[in-house]
């Protein structure tokens, strides 16, 4: 069965501190895994792929398919982070572009 | 605003009623999608068009269910005889060709509340 999972409901965390949103996936296949960001108030929206191997807005991510994850990252977190974070992914070749989402984590960057 | 647009944005309906929401994508855009969020969970997708071509649809979407897009351009999503279990919000988006269908653009998305 394809399913993504994210452990955390909530991190909250301090300006500043480091920061990682876990994410787990299951599928058989090599998919291809995203993670997407919604703002307070703003509509969801492609944060980084994790084949295009960028650093968006200073967060990474590595997929690591040994142990199925692709964790998201951030060095110091800043508090316009603060929003809520979905890890995705798009199973097969990716050509249906039908994405299955986890279940989210807010994260909470106190000043 | 020429991002994806949906509407109306939030619907109340008794259960039994039927229901259609709108979404009217990106314009150059041939790929659009409709998903389904309930709370405290990330988005289901539910159905997807490249152009006019209804191309998959999720166990999700009973037969109550049905989805549109007569033109390539705006769909419309459906639900006869709602039910409670029906009450989410209701999320469109749009992407641009094959190579890009991960890049998707969300609507604001259209609440519904059966009661």
């Amino acid at each position: 069965a394809q399913r993504v999972t994210q452990p955390e409901k909530l991190l909250s965390v301090f300006k500043g501190a480091p920061v990682e949103l876990k994410c787990n996936y299951s599928y058989s296949g090599s998919p291809e895994l995203f993670w997407y960001v919604q703002y307070s108030r703003q509509r969801l929206q492609l944060l980084l792929r994790h084949i295009s191997r960028e650093s968006i807005k200073g967060f990474t991510a590595d997929l690591n398919k040994g142990e199925t994850s692709f964790h998201l990252k951030k060095p110091f977190a800043q508090e316009e982070d603060s929003a809520m974070y979905y890890c995705a992914l798009i199973p097969g070749s990716g050509n249906t572009g039908k994405l299955i989402f986890g279940q989210g984590t807010t994260l909470q960057v106190k000043p | 605003d020429t991002g994806v647009s949906q509407n109306p944005r939030h619907k109340i309906t008794k259960r039994g009623q039927n229901v259609t929401f709108r979404c009217d994508p990106i314009s150059e855009h041939n790929r659009l999608y409709w998903y389904r969020q309930t709370l405290g969970q990330g988005p289901e997708f539910l159905t997807y068009f490249q152009n006019e071509a209804q191309l998959e649809k999720s166990r999700l979407l009973s037969d109550r269910f049905s989805a549109e897009r007569p033109k390539g351009s705006f769909s419309t999503l459906e639900i006869q005889r709602t039910e409670q279990g029906d009450s989410a919000m209701y999320l469109c988006a749009s992407s641009l060709g094959q190579a890009k269908v991960y890049e998707q653009y969300f609507g604001p998305g259209t609440r519904l509340t059966v009661t």
